[in-house]
């Protein structure tokens, strides 16, 4: 059954802690990207990868970094430099092609800071 | 610069009447648009993008160029149809692949 698989579902971190959110897909896709969902604020784009080894800095980067060395695998580190880590955290993948057909999206990463 | 406007937090309806969330975009190209939806406790999925021109769900949304605006509509409301809603816009070479969404609209259908 493909598609994208975001663990853990909760996570808690204390301050100044680094945290790293895993996002895995099997769609074969290969663009990769990491948004972060607060109420009032709906989605903004932390970072994106449109291929191994590559990846560029999205809206909000600051405080977070990533790495692309597999295909399939696209993880997130929220590091105690991000001043407001707490927040619902969704990665998306899509094929890469000229037009855009959409995203997959993962079923999310809560993260609270305690 | 891209940018997406949902100047509607919160929408409420009753079942049965008209619904329409807007949708207004800022961008010099040709961009591609798209609707996601979020149900309670489901992941984002695609509802529908312009350039398909396709009736998801009984939801239409039409691209208006000089007005920037792609707003979705639905003829009759269902319960079900209670969600998030978020506009999203991509656009250019560079930029094809990135999707930037606006703020979402909580839709909520009153029986």
């Amino acid at each position: 059954d493909g598609g994208i698989t975001q663990s853990p579902k909760y996570l808690f971190r204390k301050e100044g802690q680094n945290v790293t959110l895993s996002c895995e897909q099997n769609l074969n896709h290969d663009a990769m990207y990491w948004y972060r969902q607060d109420p009032g604020q709906g989605l903004r784009l932390i970072y994106y990868s449109q291929i191994v080894n590559d990846f560029q800095k999205g809206d909000i980067a600051e405080g977070y970094s990533v790495s692309r060395e597999k295909k399939e695998s696209f993880p997130l580190t929220v590091t105690s430099a991000q001043k407001n880590p707490t927040a619902f955290y969704l990665c998306a993948s899509s094929k890469r092609q000229r037009r855009n057909y959409g995203y997959t999206f993962g079923s999310g990463t809560r993260l609270t800071v305690v | 610069a891209q940018r997406v406007t949902q100047p509607e937090k919160l929408l409420s309806v009753f079942k049965g009447a008209p619904v329409e969330l807007k949708c207004n975009y800022s961008y010099s190209g040709s961009p591609e648009l798209f609707w996601y939806v979020q149900y309670s406790r489901q992941r984002l999925q695609l509802l529908l993008r312009h350039i398909s021109r396709e009736s998801i769900k009984g939801f239409t949304a039409d691209l208006n160029k000089g007005e920037t605006s792609f707003h979705l509509k639905k003829p009759f409301a269902q319960e079900e149809d209670s969600a998030m809603y978020y506009c999203a816009l991509s656009g250019g070479i560079q930029g094809a692949q990135k999707l930037v969404f606006g703020q979402g609209t909580r839709l909520t259908i009153n029986p």
